[in-house]
């Protein structure tokens, strides 16, 4: 059982805009902690997408976004591509726990 | 450029020790968090294990006691050493770079992982 619940899967079609949430706790999001968004192919690293909720690391396409009010957060993907399907994480720091916790994870497909 | 290589997987009876290593390239291991983060088979992403600037370390409640996690800057690598090898070990282990400030850190640069087996 993650500490940030995503939902399992999420998908759309080419061009087409998707959301996948990451929903925390009072130790977590809703502590002030920062959120970030990673995507992930089996078998390769994982990229880092967004860091300290909104912000994206040079080389990402500004398609991704993220936002966070309070104990949730969000990626969103617009103009949707067939090389978007993957797995995408959020992670963050929970004080409860004192460690970094990552979401169980959401597959995006795109139809 | 960047880059992180793990190294050191394989199959391991259960009971067995293994130790796992990451070569960095393009920075020094000793001017920022590294950590170890896993993916077991059909699961999702966990934090394992953390090593701080000043060399100190901090490990997953799940694992702490089994886990050993060193540096060794002339050849700029770190490891993690994995005793008591029990079923549920059996994952992909990432070595990941962290950047920002430390509760809030995020992990810029990753290695593609090297694949822990225990099984008898």
């Amino acid at each position: 059982q993650s500490e940030l619940t995503q939902p399992p899967s999420v998908s759309g079609a080419p061009g087409q805009r998707v959301t996948i949430s990451c929903t925390g706790s009072s130790s977590n999001l809703g502590a002030g902690y920062d959120v970030h968004w990673y995507q992930h192919l089996l078998g390769t690293a994982p990229k880092l997408l967004i860091h300290g909720n909104n912000n994206r690391p040079s080389g990402v396409p500004d398609r991704f976004s993220g936002s966070k009010s309070g104990t949730s957060a969000s990626l969103a993907i617009t103009g949707l591509q067939a090389e978007d399907e993957a797995d995408y994480y959020c992670q963050s720091y929970d004080s409860s726990l004192g460690d970094w916790v990552f979401g169980g994870g959401t597959k995006l497909t795109v139809l | 450029d960047v880059q992180l290589v793990e190294s050191g997987g394989g199959l391991v009876q259960p009971g067995g020790s293994l130790r796992l290593s990451c070569a960095a390239s393009g920075f020094a291991v000793s001017s920022t968090y590294m950590s170890w983060v896993r993916q077991a088979p059909g699961k999702g992403l966990e934090w394992v294990s953390i090593i701080y600037r000043d060399g100190s370390t901090y490990y997953a409640d799940s694992l702490k006691g089994r886990l050993t996690m060193s540096r060794h800057s002339p050849e700029n690598t770190v490891s993690l050493l994995i005793n008591s090898l029990r079923r549920e070990d059996t994952a992909v282990y990432f070595c990941a770079r962290g950047q920002g400030t430390f509760e809030d850190q995020y992990f810029d640069y990753w290695g593609q992982g090297t694949l822990v087996t225990v099984s008898s």
